[in-house]
């Protein structure tokens, strides 16, 4: 199996100001990637994608950046509101190995009215 | 679109009892589901993967004559817990992905079904 996270990191932002949460990923064969947000109690929520072949990829409010050299993702959040408050997670997968996703640690994101 | 339910939603049993967990895709057919758990605080960890009329493929370390998982049909997976102990106490998500979506490769989450043994 992949990283399995033991304990969350956490953040805090004030209301307004923008977030970025980071990812360490293990596999440098993982060639796709998504972010998800998931509140207390709930299922994890898709946030965006990006694939190996790309550095960047922009969504509505959020920015997520690869860096496959340092196997290091990110999540930036603009203009962070308090319904960003969750758990944010990173997931990889490697496209011929079936499909499976395995989730990085996680980072509790608190935004602060 | 691309919905994923699950039920229940949350379950309470005695020790020793067998609890089962549905998966449902609502609006899209999926011939792979996945099944994790996750502990409070803690990320989701992956059990295995659910393939509709075959066996499923379970990751390293999990029991498969303790977690049954049935791919019945294209919209339904079970995950049962046999013999539950209070140890198998955790929030069990699925997630299935949807062939048909402009991104195949993306699962989505069913809200999750907490289990606790009593």
């Amino acid at each position: 199996g992949e990283s399995v996270g033991l304990h969350l990191p956490t953040l805090s932002v004030q209301e307004g100001d923008n977030s970025i949460i980071n990812c360490a990923y293990s596999n440098s064969a993982s060639d796709y990637f998504i972010w998800y947000k998931q509140e207390s109690g709930k299922g994890p929520q898709f946030i965006i994608d990006i694939r190996s072949n790309m550095d960047k990829r922009q969504g509505q409010r959020v920015t997520v950046l690869l860096n496959k050299t340092v196997k290091h993702l990110s999540l930036q959040i603009a203009a962070t509101q308090p319904g960003d408050s969750a758990v944010y997670f990173c997931a990889e997968n490697i496209r011929d190995t079936g499909n499976q996703f395995y989730f990085g640690t996680g980072t509790s994101l608190t935004v602060i009215p | 679109g691309a919905v994923v339910s699950q039920h229940p939603s949350r379950v309470i049993c005695k020790s020793g009892t067998s609890v089962k967990i549905e998966c449902r895709s609502l609006d899209f057919q999926a011939t792979t589901m996945f099944w994790y758990r996750q502990f409070p605080k803690q990320s989701l960890m992956l059990m295995a993967t659910s393939n509709e009329g075959s066996k499923a493929t379970y990751e390293q370390g999990v029991e498969k004559d303790k977690f049954l998982i049935n791919h019945a049909s294209l919209t339904l997976s079970t995950l049962t817990v046999t013999s539950a102990h209070p140890e198998d106490s955790s929030f069990y998500i699925c997630s299935a992905r949807d062939p048909s979506g402009h991104t195949t490769d993306t699962q989505y989450f069913g809200p999750g079904t907490r289990l606790t043994v009593l």
